[in-house]
């Protein structure tokens, strides 16, 4: 069965370094989702691609968090600087276009020290 | 505004049946959807009704839906241990973009 892949499962880092989360979708879907959650709440919309193009990155804190999908295809998530507040799981999302049904991936729990 | 909520935790006897409930805000929702995620996992997809439904079933699973008191909630009959997990309900804006609850834990107990 397909399913969206992440990479690293966990990451541990000091306040100011740089890291990088990567997503890879399942085939054939156009629209990627980064979200955000914090321990306690639930999924917050960072970032939406639909193919290469972003659709919406009204909750990307812009200043230190950048996100690519360069080929449509893969993506991924850049924080730098990273802060304390940053430590959270980032999950990734795929779906066939906009509206359909979002895959979820198993996320990326980042641990800022 | 956008404003999902949900009470954080709910405990049930494994047989009986778990009712989560969800508040939301935002009435021109098209559709609203229950997640389940378990421990380390991300979130799955498990059932979604229109925002022209009041009820729709889906095997053990019910979910009622009260528009005019922007009121969902989802019924699991026979609950088993291996229905806890973390609920989150979502609504969706403009059909694509989801807003999350802030999750109910549900833990059965033997």
């Amino acid at each position: 069965e397909a399913e969206v892949a992440q990479s690293p499962r966990y990451k541990i880092t000091e306040k100011s370094q740089a890291v990088a989360f990567w997503c890879d979708p399942i085939s054939g879907h156009a629209t990627l989702y980064w979200y955000r959650q914090i321990l306690g709440q639930g999924p917050e919309l960072l970032v939406q691609f639909q193919d290469e193009s972003v659709v919406d990155d009204s909750q990307l804190p812009k200043d230190r968090f950048s996100a690519e999908r360069l080929k449509g295809v893969d993506s991924t998530l850049k924080i730098q600087p990273a802060e304390l507040g940053d430590s959270a799981m980032y999950l990734c999302a795929s779906s066939l276009g906009p509206g359909d049904e979002q895959f979820f991936g198993p996320g990326t729990r980042l641990t800022v020290l | 505004g956008e404003d999902v909520e949900q009470s954080l935790f709910l405990s049930v006897r494994e047989g009986d049946s778990s009712v989560i409930n969800c508040t939301y805000t935002d009435s021109s929702s098209t559709y609203l959807y229950w997640y389940k995620q378990e421990p380390g996992a991300g979130l799955q997809l498990l059932t979604y009704i229109f925002s022209n439904m009041d009820m729709k079933q889906d095997q053990r699973l019910t979910v009622l839906l009260n528009k005019k008191d922007k009121h969902l909630s989802l019924r699991i009959a026979d609950t088993q241990t291996g229905d806890s997990a973390i609920y989150f309900c979502a609504e969706s804006i403009n059909t694509d973009k989801l807003i999350f609850g802030t999750g109910t834990r549900l833990q059965v107990f033997p």
